[in-house]
């Protein structure tokens, strides 16, 4: 079975601080591991994945996530937060092979002040 | 760019009546998903398809049923809409390779529906 945790439901920061999503997960085998943005009355949107290969990955809007096998997690990170970057964040899990199946965290509210 | 359209961003019934949410996607993709996003428990996988008239339960399939008689275009049914099924529901789609090689799924904008 896989599951994935995402440890806060809210995170609240200013505006040109550091941004710290954390998330954790739980799979038997070798996971892909992503994480989606959803803006107000939009979709998801992919920031980025991880599928085995470098551990650093980097993603758009200059989000960047660190797999750790060892801690099981996949925080996502950026080092300056921008008002735009306010919208709810999903940690998302699919066993390799593991045919269509996405497991979904239960999401982290960011929000920036000024 | 792929684009998955869902044929209503808002949509309000009443308790009973049969309820239609449409998606329609343009990449001539196989895999087609439909998932409830409720607050607290992300998103939820209620049925996929992989193929024309191929269909699989998810995780919450009870009171719904889909329909995918074009690959383009991926139907959700509710059968007898009740308040409990009030909720925001995403459409995403994602091509057979791209699945074999972990492309993200591509996600409609939502349909929020009100069951009165």
């Amino acid at each position: 079975a896989q599951s994935v945790t995402q440890l806060d439901s809210h995170v609240s920061v200013s505006e040109g601080t550091p941004v710290l999503l954390r998330c954790n997960y739980s799979s038997s085998y070798s996971p892909s591991l992503f994480w989606y943005v959803q803006h107000p009355n939009k979709g998801l949107q992919l920031l980025l994945k991880y599928t085995s290969a470098a551990t650093l990955v980097k993603g758009i809007n200059g989000f960047e996530a660190e797999f750790k096998k060892s801690e099981t997690s996949f925080h996502l990170t950026k080092p300056s937060a921008h008002m735009s970057d306010a919208a709810e964040y999903f940690c998302v899990v699919r066993l390799t092979g593991g045919g269509n199946k996405l497991t979904f965290g239960t999401g982290t509210q960011l929000k920036v002040e000024l | 760019d792929v684009k998955v359209t869902q044929s209503s961003r808002y949509l309000v019934k009443r308790t009973g009546e049969k309820v239609f949410l449409e998606c329609v996607q343009d990449m001539d993709h196989e895999n087609m998903f439909w998932y409830r996003q409720d607050p607290g428990l992300g998103l939820r996988l209620i049925y996929f398809s992989y193929d024309v008239k191929m269909k699989e339960k998810g995780d919450i399939p009870e009171g719904y049923s889909v329909s995918r008689e074009k690959k383009e275009r991926f139907s959700l049914i509710l059968e007898s809409a009740s308040t409990n099924q009030t909720s925001m529901y995403l459409c995403a789609s994602t091509s057979y390779q791209g699945l074999i090689a972990n492309q993200p799924q591509h996600f409609g904008d939502g349909t929020r529906l009100s069951i009165l």
